[in-house]
């Protein structure tokens, strides 16, 4: 299976600040990469898509990139209601596979 | 609006069964692959499974395989998960979810809100 090592696991930034969150494929995944949110208490929600699309109605202060087996999400002016723990999730094969998960926390 | 909403949580005995409902609604039911993704108390996300739109294609984490099964009924917009031989680190809630393109298997779009299992004796 294709392993999802994002970096970091965890981070505190500011409201204001942009924050870069990777991705790191074990294999070449080619552009089959997605980004989700995750608030606490609540299910994951699609922020983007085949490494740079975004999911309607997800603000364009996220932004993704990427390919082969390194992407990043950019939330380029944190607000507050960004506070949330991020997964990538690449679909090029099966099984699907997550990344364990970024902490975004905002001071 | 697409709506999932799951049923079927509880507790469990190790080496029991539990079956899981997800009823869809808000969308075109019948030409969307469905996906169910797990997530334990504390921990990420994983993926277990996905079912094409038809029921024809079906692949499986390989911590599932052999032991759950994934099925739908698209007459009645619903998707379902037979979970045999449980274990007690399958404590987790439990999602629905939707494949954003139809007719086809990409990535999950939509999650429903989940439903707890709680495997113990």
């Amino acid at each position: 299976a294709i392993q999802l090592t994002q970096s970091p696991s965890s981070l505190s930034a500011s409201v204001g600040d942009r924050v870069t969150i990777t991705c790191r494929a074990s294999q070449d995944i080619g552009s089959d990469l997605g980004w989700y949110q995750q608030r606490p208490g609540k299910a994951p929600s699609l922020l983007i898509y085949s490494t740079y699309t975004l999911q309607n109605g997800v603000p364009s202060r996220f932004s993704g990139g990427g390919s082969g087996t390194d992407f990043t999400l950019t939330i380029s002016s944190l607000r507050p209601e960004d506070s949330a723990t991020y997964y990538c999730l690449q679909d090029r094969s099966y099984p699907y596979t997550f990344g364990q998960g970024t902490n975004l926390e905002i001071k | 609006q697409v709506q999932l909403v799951e049923s079927g949580g509880g507790v469990v005995q190790p080496g029991g069964s539990l079956r899981l409902s997800c009823a869809a609604s808000g969308f075109t039911f019948s030409i969307y692959a469905m996906h169910w993704v797990r997530q334990a108390p504390g921990k990420g996300l994983e993926w277990l499974a996905v079912m094409s739109y038809d029921g024809r294609q079906t692949y499986y984490a390989d911590s599932v395989k052999g032991r759950f099964t994934i099925s739908r009924d698209n007459s009645k917009n619903s998707l379902f998960l037979q979970m045999n031989r449980m274990r007690v680190e399958e404590t987790a809630v439990y999602y629905c979810a939707r494949d954003r393109a139809h007719g086809g298997i990409g990535e999950i779009d939509y999650w429903g809100q989940g439903t707890l299992i709680t495997v113990s004796s």
